[in-house]
């Protein structure tokens, strides 16, 4: 699976659009890009996943460049709730039976 | 999305007895189940492949005869922490795969073992 770099940490005051990047330079033709979110002392949260277009849900956008070299993840309106570390994953769809591997992911820390 | 379970979310025990985590998927049936480890301020670490009816995967590293895994039935995967030790105090993640959804993995709320 390919790598991922994110900073380690970001600030975003209460109400205002979180935008995690992560750069996937090495990602392949067949690799989804996956986001998570682990709030403190829980299970890691699916959100969004991707693999050449935009995509959007209730939780989150999810912004994938046209190279798909990096990738951006969108809060529009951030609130306390959403303090927690971002991972970014890239990896291979439909693989039954491999786990994600988490990298050290960014730590979002939403405050008012 | 999918609810998986895990008990119990906290356990202290003494040095040297053994303690039993208990991984459920809820509402699915899943064929393969993960367990993973994550010390304080660190992130995840993948330490076993569960998969039902057969003996587990473990990760490089990772000691199968201390932390014994069973996956018994397509909702219950059990992670026995053997003669444990202050150092295997830590919190113990799992997760599941849910068959026919791309490839999204649905996590338990986690289990937070101390060892005395």
């Amino acid at each position: 699976d390919a790598k991922t770099t994110q900073p380690t940490s970001m600030d975003c005051a209460e109400g205002r659009a979180a935008n995690l990047p992560c750069n996937h330079s090495t990602i392949s033709g067949n690799e989804y890009v996956y986001w998570y979110r682990q709030i403190h002392s829980q299970g890691p949260q699916y959100i969004i996943h991707g693999l050449k277009n935009n995509e959007t849900n209730e939780m989150a956008s999810l912004i994938i460049t046209e190279d798909r070299k990096s990738s951006t993840l969108i809060l529009p309106h951030a609130t306390l709730r959403d303090t927690a570390v971002y991972y970014c994953i890239v990896r291979v769809g439909n693989q039954a039976g491999t786990a994600l591997i988490f990298g050290k992911g960014t730590t979002l820390s939403v405050s008012s | 999305g999918a609810v998986v379970s895990q008990h119990p979310s906290r356990v202290i025990c003494k040095s040297g007895t053994s303690v039993k985590i208990e991984c459920r998927s809820l509402d699915f049936q899943a064929t393969t189940m993960f367990w993973y480890r994550q010390f304080p301020k660190k992130s995840l670490m993948l330490m076993a492949t569960s998969n039902e009816g057969s003996k587990a995967t473990y990760e490089q590293g990772v000691e199968k005869d201390k932390f014994l895994i069973n996956h018994a039935s397509l909702t219950l995967s059990t992670l026995t922490v053997t003669s444990a030790h202050p150092e295997d105090s830590s919190f113990y993640i799992c997760s599941a795969r849910v068959p026919g959804i791309t490839d999204e993995q649905f996590f338990g709320p986690g289990t937070r073992l101390t060892v005395l």
